[in-house]
């Protein structure tokens, strides 16, 4: 029971680079999430899919799109990388949606956009 | 960020209790209170959540006022891998979400 795995664990990009973030959890959780954490900022949330089928903007999204590829994956895509998005970006799942349930994250991935 | 308030960081020595408060005035009355717990390098991971007064399990202890808006996380008898960030989550501005706040760093020596 691997939880929620993240892809890749490493990225070093140039500005103006693509590249997509993958994130897969096997406990069939309904609700998924991507965060970013930078050094004195604790954990932002960019995007979140309550269920499968639907996407909404958390509190830092521009700049990045999301998919919910089916229940199991939701994907994190930068189309035009820049520096400020250097960060280390979390994948978490959760029951649902409701205030409250407990998330369960991923390793992160540690991104370098120069 | 959310609109809570805990120490930035805290020291404890091995078999010490750490206790860490964190203050959030405006969590709704129907909310749980949450503690999430950091170890380098990884993410962060629940620890626990009540609703009132007493909760306990086997990682910590969570102490909550009535009047809710404080909340108490006691960890008994520290080791040197309690050392981590630990966060308490609160309401965002809407009041619709409870998010992290900036969290405390334990540090725990021997």
């Amino acid at each position: 029971n691997a939880g929620v795995t993240q892809t890749p664990k490493f990225q070093v990009l140039k500005t103006g680079q693509s590249m997509t973030l993958q994130c897969a959890q096997d406990m069939n959780h309904n609700s998924m999430y991507w965060y970013r954490q930078d050094p004195g900022m604790g954990l932002r949330l960019i995007y979140y899919s309550a269920s499968e089928g639907t996407t909404d903007k958390g509190e830092v999204p521009n700049g990045y799109n999301v998919s919910r590829l089916n229940k199991r994956e939701f994907s994190l895509r930068l189309e035009s990388a820049a520096p400020s998005q250097t960060s280390v970006y979390f994948c978490a799942s959760s029951p649902g949606h409701e205030k409250g349930s407990p998330l369960h994250f991923g390793n992160g991935t540690r991104l370098t956009v120069t | 960020l959310a609109k809570t308030t805990q120490p930035i960081s805290m020291d404890s020595y091995e078999g010490q209790e750490v206790n860490i408060t964190c203050s959030h005035n405006n969590i709704a009355t129907n909310d749980y209170i949450t503690w999430y717990q950091q170890f380098p390098s990884q993410g962060p991971r629940f620890i626990i959540q009540g609703y009132k007064t007493k909760v306990t399990n086997e990682v910590a202890s969570l102490f909550i006022p009535a009047d809710r808006k404080s909340s108490t996380l006691s960890l008994p008898r520290v080791s040197l891998s309690d050392t981590a960030v630990y966060y308490c989550l609160g309401p965002n501005q809407a009041g619709t979400a409870l998010i992290f706040g900036k969290g405390t760093t334990l540090s725990v020596s021997s």
